[in-house]
């Protein structure tokens, strides 16, 4: 059964610094690992999908690594902003047996301060 | 090019009732997701509709819940005689295809907040 783990659960930093969030799954049998954001009371905001052939992704101010023989993925936010204040959700994309879904971690929430 | 749409926002219901939550995919998704996530949890996948093969309800928690949807349009998801349990945010979600090695991002609509009193 496919586990996806995020660490930190949260996290708090002052403006301006660079950081790193940190996503891992038990299985690499997937097809992609998609990052999102979610703010309270809202849905999932998608930032970043990496196929299991890509190595990375970027997108603004944002970067995401993936390396799937090793089950792990990391969300880089450079020079961070009291906007991205949010939780960050890493999710994996399995295909098996005619279905799929997207398996979920529990999130890391990130304060950044003014 | 609307996005993926919910309603009603947010329900509150007494233990016992019935209730529908309806999600409006993006035109042209065939594929549609049902997850849900209670306070303090991660999201958990619910069901999930590709075009008009048989869903996959592996993810449904119990009988008194069920899904339909009809072609690639609308579905619902129906839970029966809530429970407090039953309380979390419904997130439904589209995606263009599935099946295939290429990944195609899922699209999240805002959610349904239910509660149960």
């Amino acid at each position: 059964k496919q586990e996806v783990t995020q660490i930190p659960a949260a996290l708090s930093v002052p403006e301006g610094e660079n950081l790193v969030l940190n996503c891992s799954f038990t299985d690499s049998a997937i097809y992609n690992l998609q990052w999102f954001r979610q703010d309270p009371g809202k849905g999932l905001t998608s930032l970043l999908l990496i196929q299991s052939s890509q190595r990375e992704q970027t997108s603004g101010r944002l970067n995401a690594s993936l390396d799937k023989s090793s089950g792990r993925s990391t969300l880089y936010i450079a020079a961070s902003q009291p906007g991205d204040s949010a939780t960050y959700l890493c999710a994996v994309r399995q295909y098996r047996g005619g279905s799929e879904k997207l398996v979920f971690g529990k999130g890391t929430k990130l304060t950044v301060n003014p | 090019g609307a996005g993926v749409s919910q309603s009603p926002s947010n329900k509150v219901t007494e233990k016992g009732k019935d209730v529908e939550l309806r999600c409006d995919p993006i035109s042209g998704h065939t594929a549609l997701y049902w997850y849900r996530q209670r306070l303090g949890q991660g999201l958990e996948f619910l069901i999930y509709f590709q075009g008009n093969s048989a869903p996959d309800k592996s993810g449904l928690p119990s009988d008194r819940f069920s899904a339909e949807r009809t072609g690639e349009s609308v579905s619902t998801l129906t839970i029966q005689r809530t429970q407090q349990e039953d309380s979390a945010v419904y997130l439904c979600a589209s995606s263009e295809t599935s099946g295939s090695s290429y990944g195609y991002e899922q699209y999240f609509g805002p959610g349904t907040r239910l509660t149960v009193t």
